[in-house]
């Protein structure tokens, strides 16, 4: 079955601490995005990525960063610069044809401080 | 920047019943799509309309679009305790690479 992976479902991070999330697609998708989803906030997007080695800020990069090696994989670190990362965190793909086409998303990680 | 904003914020109705959910946005669309997340899952593409066109019907689901009035909605016909879910609307403005704008969603729960 064909899908993004997100892992791990839930992640508690120590103060100071840097913390990497994963994200896998076997959708042979071009673009990879990260998003934040807070209680009534909807998504906002951290960062994202159309192409492998290349990655661009999304609204809310600071405190966040990623990496592009492979095309199956956008990985996002939650830095200690972060002050507020509890949330819920989205990775979605899209294939070609454009930015603007629907989004596959994972089922998430949910990040929580100690 | 969030462009589409959903309302009602929140909705709860009889099985059975239909659903509208509306949303409105800022500048410019080349297409308006809406998602569903189901509590603690990722989003779920419904469907996805593109700016010439006014209407669109996918199974239970019905979309508008008034691009004059920059505004788009969302009934489910018959609505099921599995329908319980949010509900989100997202614009490609065709602007920039970075995608879709996702609004902030209508939480519906209906009841059984």
């Amino acid at each position: 079955d064909g899908g993004i992976t997100q892992s791990p479902k839930y992640l508690f991070r120590k103060e100071g601490q840097n913390v990497t999330l994963s994200c896998e697609q076997n959708l042979n998708h071009d673009a990879m995005y990260w998003y934040r989803q807070d209680p009534g906030q909807g998504l906002r997007l951290i960062y994202y990525s159309q192409i492998v080695n290349d990655f661009q800020k999304g609204d809310i990069a600071e405190g966040y960063s990623v990496s592009r090696e492979k095309k199956e994989s956008f990985p996002l670190t939650v830095t200690s610069a972060q002050k507020n990362p509890t949330a819920f965190y989205l990775c979605a793909s899209s294939g070609t044809g454009g930015p603007g086409q629907p989004q596959h998303f994972g089922d998430g990680t949910r990040l929580s401080i100690l | 920047s969030q462009q589409g904003e959903e309302d009602p914020q929140a909705l709860s109705i009889q099985e059975g019943e239909n659903a509208t959910m509306n949303c409105s946005y800022k500048t410019s669309i080349n297409n308006l799509q809406w998602y569903r997340q189901n509590s603690g899952r990722g989003l779920v593409h419904l469907i996805l309309i593109r700016s010439n066109e006014r209407e669109k019907h996918s199974g239970r689901l019905r979309v508008t679009l008034d691009t004059s009035k920059k505004s788009s909605s969302l009934l489910i016909t018959a609505s099921r305790a599995a329908d319980t879910a949010s509900y989100f609307c997202a614009t490609d403005d065709g602007g920039g690479a970075d995608g879709l704008t996702f609004g902030k969603g209508t939480h519906l729960i209906i009841q059984p």
